[in-house]
């Protein structure tokens, strides 16, 4: 059973920084992209950043570039979503998703990351 | 960037009646493999999203017939041909064919 874990969230000041983890289970993990969706509560998702199986190919949207970097580590079946420079307009339930034929198909639980003084 | 619109915003739909969802991209999702990476996902109150129709009309494992995708191009459809409680929640169109991809805004299927 394909299983995504997802820990980090949490309350930060504005400028704060966070680390967001996922660890996969029950698929061979280095053979996918993985992907960080995002999503104000109450509103749509946002697509945020992707990675490559080997972490050499890396895309984010516009508004959290040079904030944000993904990264994985394919030994320990994990991807990572550092968080730097966070404003309020960060604050939403971050998802990791299996990134599978150009879409997500199986998402974690899900990490809420509120940004506020 | 490419925008995707979804109509309409909210879809009442009296049980056992079918409902139809549209999504507009603002430039062809045609890639440049000759596929289109139009999908769709449910997401019910309080869960993440799950995916439902993959390259605008292949079911996901575990998908109900009821659900329906058709398409081509810039203009894609969802449809639910008999509305069961279970398919409350919102539905989002999502383009994969570029980079960055992109969500629609949602479009939440209520029962009357």
């Amino acid at each position: 059973e394909v299983q995504l874990v997802q820990s980090g969230g949490d309350l930060v000041q504005p400028g704060g920084s966070l680390r967001l983890s996922c660890v996969a289970s029950g698929f061979t993990f280095s053979d996918y992209w993985m992907s960080w969706v995002r999503q104000v509560p109450g509103k749509g998702l946002e697509w945020v950043a992707n990675i490559n199986q080997v972490g050499s190919e890396t895309w984010y949207v516009d508004s959290v570039k040079g904030r944000f970097t993904i990264s994985r580590d394919n030994a320990k079946n994990s991807v990572f979503l550092e968080v730097n420079s966070l404003r309020a307009d960060d604050t939403a339930v971050y998802y990791c998703a299996r990134h599978w034929y150009y879409t997500v198909d199986f998402w974690g639980q899900g990490v809420l990351v509120a940004v506020s003084s | 960037d490419i925008v995707m619109t979804q109509t309409p915003l909210s879809s009442p739909v009296t049980l056992g009646q079918p409902a139809s969802i549209s999504c507009r991209s603002s430039q062809s999702l045609v890639h440049s493999d000759g596929n289109t990476y139009l999908s769709w996902l449910q997401q019910r109150p309080g869960q993440p999203p799950r995916l439902l129709i993959y390259k605008i009309s292949n079911r996901f494992s575990g998908v109900p017939d009821r659900f329906s995708g058709s398409g081509a191009g810039t203009d894609f459809t969802l449809k639910i041909s008999r509305v069961e409680a279970e398919d409350v929640g919102v539905y989002y169109c999502l383009q994969g064919t570029q980079f960055p991809h992109s969500f629609g805004g949602g479009t939440k299927v209520e029962i009357k």
